[in-house]
């Protein structure tokens, strides 16, 4: 969906490195998220955040930190990257107050490799 | 949290209805559910939402039984574009599992 955008696309790093990867949102959804994705595992949720100053860990949270910068932007951080960490990053929003499951729109995914 | 389970994977023929069941035994009163569809290297897109009883769109039907602790996904007259990852989500906003959904293999 061209209303949700991540930078970068790929990112190729070294182990112990900081990285940044950030989300941008034009659809004025108050929930954003990041989600990790490895081959065959499906997504799982690593951070959530509700609204500006709410902020929740998700399944895996440990290794990863973010950042809720405004409504439209949500940033997710490796403090040191380790190979474990290579998969494809997404970041979705969502409107809420929709009932407990309400439409997510994915952005196009960072794809991360750690060596 | 509502688990679900629905099959790896399900291989069809252009042109054929193709039907993915996902069980959940253990749905909330207030859940819904909700099927996504992802294709290679893209993010996951909204296909149908449901409740209760059958909700039908331009892409998809969902029929949901009485009991609600299953769902079935019918894909109508697919084509090789229909070759996907389908995942089925039931409940709790705050913790949302995609799981390893089904591998639908369209061919010609």
């Amino acid at each position: 969906d061209a209303d949700v955008t991540q930078t970068p696309r790929n990112r190729i790093t070294k182990t112990g490195k900081r990285i940044m990867l950030e989300c941008s949102q034009t659809k004025g959804h108050d929930r954003m998220y990041w989600y990790r994705q490895d081959p065959g595992l499906g997504l799982r949720l690593i951070y959530y955040s509700f609204d500006v100053k709410d902020i929740n860990k998700g399944e895996i949270s440990d290794g990863y930190s973010v950042s809720r910068q405004a409504q439209a932007k949500f940033s997710l951080s490796l403090e040191s990257a380790i190979p474990n960490q290579t998969a494809l990053y997404f970041c979705a929003t969502s409107e809420g107050g929709q009932g407990s499951t309400d439409t997510q729109y994915f952005g196009p995914g960072t794809r991360l490799t750690v060596l | 949290l509502a688990k679900t389970t629905q099959p790896i994977s399900m291989d069809s023929y252009e042109g054929q209805e193709v039907n993915i069941t996902c069980s959940h035994n253990n749905i909330a009163t207030n859940d819904y559910i909700t099927w996504y569809q992802q294709f290679p290297s893209q993010g996951p897109r909204f296909i149908i939402q449901g409740y209760k009883t059958k909700v039908t769109n331009e892409v998809a039907s969902l029929f949901i039984p009485a009991d609600r602790k299953s769902s079935t996904l019918s894909l109508p007259r697919v084509s090789l574009s229909d070759t996907a990852v389908y995942y089925c989500l039931v409940g709790d906003n705050n913790k949302l599992s995609f799981g390893a959904g089904t591998t639908v293999t369209v061919r010609a």
